[in-house]
């Protein structure tokens, strides 16, 4: 079945410093690739997504490419800051008529001053 | 536009009560599911519907039942509650059209079971 496995936690950071934060993925077919973000007390809000081998999707600085050789799907953003800590979810879309979201467990991040 | 409402937002429910949580969304969306989280554990899928009369299973059922009457509403009943159901639940809803599975989330329901 589909899984996604996620960089453990937390990762704390100094504003200004650059993220990685690692997805992999074993799927059937060819699934779309999301990046989803929870603030604190919040639900989750997408990110950005990718749905083709290749593409890298990008938004507010954070970017992330589907690469299908390697089954990875990482987070970066090049200079973080004190707002982008949250929880970050790596997703997995599986094929079929179900449209189905596969989580990985989550990655939280931390900014400081 | 409110996109998927949940309510209540907090809740706290002593063993072997039973409540509905509830989810609508206006953005005519066909599907709609329900996730729990659970700390390290990401999102697991409870139940879904890909239209209105339409449910399925997901990857932890038990304990947990749905309904899709209308194609804005669809509600989690909790039958007999147990602490092991305290967690956050989300729903969350997407259009059958478009490439992407893009899912729209709720803003939460806190259960604690005691």
């Amino acid at each position: 079945g589909n899984s996604v496995t996620q960089m453990e936690g937390p990762v704390t950071l100094s504003e200004e410093a650059f993220l990685t934060i690692n997805c992999t993925y074993t799927a059937t077919g060819y699934p779309s690739l999301f990046w989803y973000v929870q603030y604190p007390g919040e639900g989750l809000q997408l990110l950005l997504k990718a749905t083709k081998a290749d593409d890298k999707g990008s938004n507010k600085g954070f970017e992330a490419t589907y690469r299908k050789e390697t089954t990875s799907f990482h987070l970066e953003k090049g200079s973080v800051q004190v707002s982008d800590s949250a929880v970050y979810f790596c997703a997995l879309g599986s094929s079929g008529s179900a449209r189905q979201l596969t989580f990985g467990s989550g990655t939280q991040l931390t900014v400081l001053p | 536009n409110a996109g998927v409402t949940q309510t209540p937002k907090f809740q706290v429910l002593k063993t072997g009560q039973s409540m509905t949580l509830q989810c609508a969304q206006d953005m005519n969306h066909e599907y709609m599911s329900w996730y729990r989280q659970d700390p390290g554990m990401g999102l697991r899928l409870i139940h879904y519907s890909v239209g209105a009369g339409i449910t399925d299973q997901g990857e932890v059922p038990n304990g947990y039942n749905v309904s899709r009457s209308t194609t804005e509403d669809f509600p989690l009943r909790l039958l007999s509650a147990a602490p092991s159901q305290t967690s956050v639940y989300f729903c969350a809803s997407s259009s059958r059209t478009g490439a992407s599975y893009e899912q729209y989330f709720g803003p939460g329901t806190r259960l604690t079971v005691t």
